[in-house]
């Protein structure tokens, strides 16, 4: 199946530094891929939908500035996670689909820690 | 976004078949169904999906109701490795799909 990547794996960093979350989709082109946040023992939550080339979509609740996404090319997104606090602490996750398929595919998601 | 309902928890016996039911009362037309795993400390795995005739692939089958209302994601012969937490999910088909919502999910255990 199609393969999507997230860099890196884990992360430590110290409060109030940014950390960027890398998500790539390594054989197909995805003009649309999702972030998530998991929290201990609780399902993923969508934080926004990231437009190749466009701004953009955040849920209701997720500050759109301090979750910076950038879909600057058909194969990679960013999260950027400003002025990180504790309570950052998560597993994000993205994912992506190819156009003319319906099943997602999931990168291996990233452990942010923030001390 | 229409929701799906799910148990909690269930247990299943090694290489025994283990049944896992969704309730998706308002399942509209363009609604496809879908089932992702998720193993601790991973990004969810894309099990099956069906609109509305029965699906069998590798890993596993999903039966759906005729009323579309309910499905059921059938193991064959469950495995220690089946241990995880099943997610059914509607998603709209094309246009790369659409954003997929989970809800909390089955926590399956398997015994040797």
């Amino acid at each position: 199946g199609a393969v999507v990547s997230q860099h890196p794996s884990r992360v430590i960093c110290k409060s109030g530094t940014s950390v960027k979350i890398e998500c790539r989709s390594l054989d197909f082109q995805a003009t649309t891929m999702f972030w998530y946040r998991q929290f201990p023992k609780q399902s993923l939550m969508l934080m926004a939908t990231s437009n190749e080339g466009s701004k953009a979509t955040y849920e209701q609740g997720v500050e759109k500035d301090k979750f910076l996404i950038n879909h600057a090319s058909l194969t990679l997104s960013t999260l950027t996670v400003t002025s990180a606090h504790p309570e950052d602490s998560s597993f994000y996750i993205c994912s992506a689909s190819k156009w003319s398929g319906t099943e997602a595919f999931f990168g291996q998601g990233t452990r942010l820690t923030v001390v | 976004d229409a929701k799906t309902t799910q148990p909690n928890s269930m247990e299943s016996n090694e290489e025994e078949p283990v049944h896992l039911p969704c309730n998706h009362s308002t399942i509209s037309g363009t609604d496809y169904i879908h089932w992702y795993r998720q193993l601790p400390s991973q990004g969810p795995e894309y099990v099956i999906h069906g609109l509305t005739s029965n699906v069998n692939n590798r890993m596993a089958s999903l039966a759906i109701a005729e009323d579309r209302k309910s499905s059921t994601l059938i193991l064959h012969r469950a495995t220690l490795r089946d241990a995880a937490v099943y997610y059914c999910i509607l998603r709209i088909f094309g246009n790369q799909g659409g954003k997929l919502i989970f809800g909390q999910g089955t926590e399956l255990s398997v015994k040797p």
